[in-house]
């Protein structure tokens, strides 16, 4: 299996106060990235980064930030949490871009644990 | 844009029995990979197949074997003689380049499987 962590596994917070959602890996991947899955919707991409300090939004950016100072680190930012916020938030690594690795399979995503958020 | 149709939200079928989940998908990009993701009640994601569009190479894997037609721009997986282990929510997702950094993720909205024992 992928080392891949997320802290905290589980928060409860109230509307409006910051919250930061942790992704941690031991497999030196260059891509991570942050899916927030929701009842009736499977999974949405909301930031990916390719790199230290290089990151980019996906289809559902608004909201959050991110940041990854560190290979291994990837976070995630809620500055001021909604109750629209409240989901399961996956964090994903691959060793290379999606959709580019030709004949190989270094595309394939690996999932951490999920954390699960409710925002009241 | 891309999109994955999964048109079964749910299917329940008796232990044993064979089960197709469908996956259809929508792509302009000519080079794309598509995958299957199994998520038991236990909430963790787990891969189960990785097809990239250039090899439509059917796949058999134990129980589990998947189709893949280009021509319908379908990516079914099958499920023989099925458990209760096999009860869980699965993924169909579909990832591609579409150059000047632009790259496409798109998962389906998942087919829950209850197998009845």
């Amino acid at each position: 299996d992928a080392g891949i962590t997320q802290s905290p596994r589980h928060k409860v917070t109230e509307t409006g106060t910051p919250v930061t959602l942790r992704c941690h890996q031991t497999e030196n991947h260059r891509y991570m990235y942050w899916y927030r899955q929701d009842p009736g919707h499977g999974l949405r991409l909301i930031h990916y980064s390719y790199g230290v300090k290089d990151t980019d939004k996906g289809e559902v950016s608004d909201g959050y930030s991110v940041s990854r100072s560190k290979t291994e680190d990837f976070l995630l930012t809620l500055e001021s949490a909604t109750s629209s916020q409240t989901s399961v938030y996956f964090c994903a690594i691959s060793e290379k871009a999606p959709g580019t690795s030709g004949g190989g399979t270094g595309d394939t995503q690996y999932f951490g644990p999920g954390t699960r958020l409710t925002v009241l | 844009a891309q999109k994955v149709t999964q048109a079964q939200t749910e299917i329940s079928v008796v232990e044993k029995e064979d089960v197709t989940l469908d996956c259809v998908y929508e792509t302009r990009d000519t080079t794309y990979y598509l995958f299957w993701y199994k998520q038991p009640p236990s909430g963790e994601l787990v891969f189960l197949i990785r097809r990239n569009s250039f090899d439509e190479q059917n796949e058999i894997s134990g129980r589990y074997s998947w189709n893949f037609q280009k021509s319908t721009s379908s990516f079914n997986f099958t499920i023989t003689a099925s458990q209760v282990v096999d009860s869980a929510v699965y993924f169909c997702a579909l990832t591609s380049y579409s150059g000047a950094g632009s790259y496409q993720l798109t998962f389906g909205k998942g087919t829950k499987l209850s197998v009845i024992p």
